[in-house]
């Protein structure tokens, strides 16, 4: 049993809307996590968070946002979806150094 | 500089051969981590395995092996006897020392192809 949750699983939008992908936590976990990752391909990290009301943007720049009101709740938000932001969308969390649990993903794709 | 580098980009093999995946890293720090994660076709990533800089036995789960040797900072993972279930990305990772580097190091990954 999960216990990231990440919704929608696969999700088809048109250019110019606005979309948020969720990600909720159930084992209290302070570290999360949003990866970018073509199927199949290198993982890239677009954002995380260390705990409430801190995110910081990764390695690959994105034009999505991010937020952490709660600990368990860190949703990603696209505010104009484009075809380049078709891709899967990876959740994680993690506490201490001891790896990570990813969700199952959202495969989005923007036509 | 902390690096993970699985140079094989993809192997296939057929149903029932032993392939040994390699990993390779680079870390200045003397406490780390290492994991395995298996991404199926369906595109979850799964936890397969985490080893820490100070335990280098080999870890033997099913059909499933690991081989840490710190003397050449490698990593690598035996499947024997490989079904066609085993076919996936497998990825390589590393982290920082406890409380220090929230963020594991990945490496490009190393598609698996079982053929029946």
């Amino acid at each position: 049993e999960a216990d990231i949750y990440q919704t929608p699983r696969y999700l088809v939008i048109g250019t110019g809307k606005k979309i948020t992908l969720e990600c909720s936590q159930t084992m209290g976990h302070d570290k999360m996590y949003w990866y970018q990752q073509d199927p199949g391909m290198e993982l890239h990290l677009i954002h995380y968070s260390y705990g409430v009301n801190s995110t910081e943007k990764g390695d690959l720049s994105s034009e999505s946002t991010v937020s952490r009101i709660r600990t368990e709740h860190f949703p990603l938000t696209l505010e104009s979806a484009r075809p380049s932001h078709t891709s899967q969308y990876l959740c994680a969390s993690m506490t201490g150094g001891l790896g990570y649990t990813f969700g199952s993903g959202t495969r989005l794709t923007v036509v | 500089a902390q690096k993970v580098t699985q140079a094989q980009t993809e192997i296939s093999v057929v149903e029932k051969e032993d392939v040994t995946l390699d990993c390779v890293y680079e870390t200045r720090d003397t406490t780390y981590y290492l994991f395995w994660y298996k991404q199926p076709p369906s595109g979850e990533l799964v936890f397969l395995i985490r080893r820490n800089s100070f335990d280098e036995q080999n870890e033997i789960s099913g059909r499933y092996s690991w081989n840490f040797q710190k003397s050449t900072s490698s990593f690598n993972f035996t499947i024997t006897a490989s079904q066609v279930v085993d076919s996936a990305v497998y990825f390589c990772a590393l982290s920082g020392r406890w409380g220090s580097n929230y963020q594991l190091i990945w490496g490009a990954g190393t598609k698996l192809i079982i053929k029946p």
